[in-house]
């Protein structure tokens, strides 16, 4: 237990489907990140927050839409998503300064048939 | 942004340390190295930092050459959990918050 907890863990959507992915963060931690895992690729991170702002986005496609309202929240909007997004999203955490350790959420196993 | 190059696997009996190297070559001056695991299907997990000195912590050692070109993360008595997939990285601070470059890692079988 982390600290970082994700929902769903699962999730099987078509390609017409809007969904959302969430991440809480309980350690009063003030920056969050969004990575993605596909099959035997490394982790890419696709977006950073740092006290709500958007400091990050990794050349994500538009289909995928982060939210923050707060420092504990995070959301990724998922719209007309592909087959090959089909992969491990990775929520994590860390305090703003720089040094410290991100906190890793257990992640959401994406499915788009 | 600095790479790391790892072996893509390795071997560790039981009870014995497992010695992970890493070659960062192209680290500058205020990067700091991370280790971090990542255990089948789960998130990744923290293990150690360190930017020129050795650091030990409740997990491993991190020992880091002097020309900060190269370090090996020690875990003194490997476990059967301890199997997993490490990666070293070196991070990078962008307005605040990191930017951790994960690579492909060292997969890490501990045996019996």
């Amino acid at each position: 237990e982390t600290g970082v907890t994700q929902t769903p863990r699962h999730l099987v959507m078509g390609m017409t489907n809007k969904k959302s992915l969430k991440c809480e963060q309980h350690l009063g931690h003030n920056a969050m990140y969004w990575y993605k895992q596909s099959a035997k690729k490394p982790l890419e991170l696709m977006f950073v927050y740092n006290f709500k702002e958007q400091t990050e986005n990794n050349s994500v496609p538009s289909r995928f839409s982060p939210e923050c309202p707060n420092s504990s929240h995070l959301f990724l909007h998922l719209h007309t998503l592909q087959p090959e997004d089909s992969a491990l999203y990775l929520c994590a955490s860390s305090q703003r300064g720089g040094r410290e350790t991100q906190y890793f959420g257990p992640g959401t196993r994406l499915l788009v048939l | 942004d600095a790479k790391t190059t790892q072996p893509p696997s390795m071997d560790c009996a039981e009870g014995r340390a497992a010695n992970l190297p890493c070659n960062h070559s192209t680290i500058s001056g205020n990067e700091y190295v991370y280790w971090y695991r990542q255990i089948h299907s789960q998130g990744p997990q923290y293990i150690i930092h360190g930017l020129k000195n050795n650091e030990t912590n409740e997990m491993a050692s991190l020992i880091i050459t002097e020309d900060r070109k190269s370090s090996t993360l020690i875990l003194p008595h490997a476990t059967l959990r301890d199997t997993a997939v490490y990666y070293c990285i070196v991070g990078l601070i962008i307005q605040g918050a990191q930017k951790l470059v994960f690579g492909q890692g060292t997969r890490l079988t501990i045996n019996p």
